[in-house]
């Protein structure tokens, strides 16, 4: 596709499941970047992609939040025991490269609410 | 840790007017970039700046980057309805340039 796309756009979940969120980068960006949005503020860094390897996971708030990246493509966010602080937006992005300028280009996000 | 504090957080102003959004840091940053968000979608890259003291311009848009690399601002001209929306500025750390540190966003609305 043309843009960053994420998939589900709204999940609402149980306190204590687990879920999965999906993002599918601009092809050739070698370059992912995991963000959350609480409502009304700016955007948290949780993690980042080159290539298939995350360098800097320093954003992820607890153990209970992972991810991955295959193909040079595709990462899911995986948030186990969900608590109702995880509540956000889930924005993923890509770059060419992970240096210089570092043009992010955004999905519209994942809506999480945790009941 | 490096922050960016952005203000004004609100601004409602009438078709016409003019404004301007801050954003300032104590740490320096390699470059920083704007974004504007509206609501469902995620943010969409306005402008980057890159070297201290310039000054870029998107139509009614300016963009200042400090001396310092420290600061950004970005000012509209006879603001319109189509420009409401969410305004984030972000900058890339010297030592961690992948990586974004966003401040926390200006709303704003025009009035028509």
């Amino acid at each position: 596709g043309a843009g960053v796309s994420q998939s589900p756009s709204n999940k609402v979940t149980e306190k204590g499941k687990d879920v999965e969120l999906r993002c599918d980068p601009i092809s050739g960006h070698t370059a992912l970047y995991w963000y959350r949005q609480r409502l009304g503020q700016g955007l948290e860094f949780l993690i980042y992609f080159q290539g298939n390897s995350a360098p800097d996971k320093s954003g992820l708030p607890s153990d209970r939040f992972s991810a991955e990246r295959t193909g040079e493509s595709v990462s899911t966010l995986t948030i186990q025991r969900t608590q109702q602080e995880d509540s956000a937006v889930y924005l993923c992005a890509s770059s060419l490269a992970g240096e210089t300028y570092n043009e992010q280009f955004f999905g519209p996000g994942t809506r999480l609410t945790v009941l | 840790t490096q922050l960016l504090e952005q203000s004004p957080q609100f601004l409602s102003i009438q078709e016409g007017e003019n404004l301007t959004v801050y954003c300032n840091s104590s740490s320096v940053f390699s470059s920083l970039q704007w974004y504007r968000q509206e609501p469902g979608e995620g943010p969409v890259l306005l402008v980057t700046v890159v070297t201290g003291g310039e000054v870029k311009k998107l139509k009614r848009l300016t963009f200042q980057f400090g001396d310092a690399r420290k600061d950004s601002s970005l000012h509209i001209t006879a603001a319109q309805p189509g420009d409401t929306g969410l305004y984030l500025c972000a900058g890339a750390p010297m030592d961690s340039s992948y990586k974004l540190i966003f401040g926390s966003g200006t709303r704003l609305l025009v009035r028509p």
